[in-house]
């Protein structure tokens, strides 16, 4: 049982280019989430989905977007990147009004 | 916007020391609470999952208790151990139908052996 799958796991873009980091769990979650983690700044929400066609911005949205392809997928894409959205990302999946479960996490410098 | 406040920062003790750090959170409409360890180079893992005034859940040595109209949880360890090291986070859910779930940005726990 894989549980939630992120990839990659590490990433090196430039500033302007643009990449997607992909999500899938096989728990059969409805609720998909996006947090960044940054030093001392704990976990801020990206974007949630709270089903399959649904998608609403969290915390810090801007400068990215996102997909909730089914079910399973849920891809964060950021169109140009830059220098502040260096982070570490962590896809999460729950039930309703269940616990989150979380992905490794994908390492991302924009130089 | 949804303030979810976690206090101390950080917290240093001994082995065997027990400890407890607090999470506050919006008193008015009312979800859920959650807490979360993460220890490093980890992702986090549920620790428990609270909704009601007045809840207590316990998981080894680790408890938690919820009150809902003052808008506070702490979290307690009994007899801290070094494998409890890790930033311990709590999230907030509230009552407005959505999933958003919002995290404070943690106690990190150093226990010294």
């Amino acid at each position: 049982n894989a549980g939630v799958t992120q990839t990659p796991k590490f990433q090196v873009l430039k500033t302007g280019q643009s990449m997607t980091l992909q999500c899938a769990q096989d728990m059969n979650h409805n609720s998909m989430y996006w947090y960044r983690q940054d030093p001392g700044m704990g976990l801020r929400l990206i974007y949630y989905s709270a089903s399959e066609g649904t998608t609403d911005k969290g915390e810090v949205p801007n400068g990215y977007n996102v997909s909730r392809l089914n079910k399973r997928e849920f891809s964060l894409r950021l169109e140009s990147a830059a220098p502040s959205q260096t982070s570490v990302y962590f896809c999460a999946s729950s039930a309703r009004a269940g616990p989150l479960h979380f992905g490794n996490g994908t390492r991302l410098t924009v130089t | 916007i949804l303030n979810v406040e976690q206090s101390p920062q950080s917290l240093h003790v001994q082995e065997g020391d027990s400890t407890n750090f607090t999470c506050s959170f919006p008193s008015s409409n009312f979800y859920a609470l959650h807490w979360y360890r993460w220890e490093t180079a980890k992702s986090p893992e549920a620790l428990f999952v609270m909704t009601l005034n007045g809840d207590e859940k316990k998981k080894g040595r680790i408890s938690a208790t919820l009150n809902t109209k003052e808008g506070y949880s702490y979290l307690y360890i009994k007899g801290s151990q070094p494998e409890d090291s890790a930033t311990y986070l709590c999230a907030f859910k509230d009552q407005g139908g959505s999933e958003k779930l919002v995290f404070g940005k943690g106690t990190k726990l150093t226990v010294n052996p």
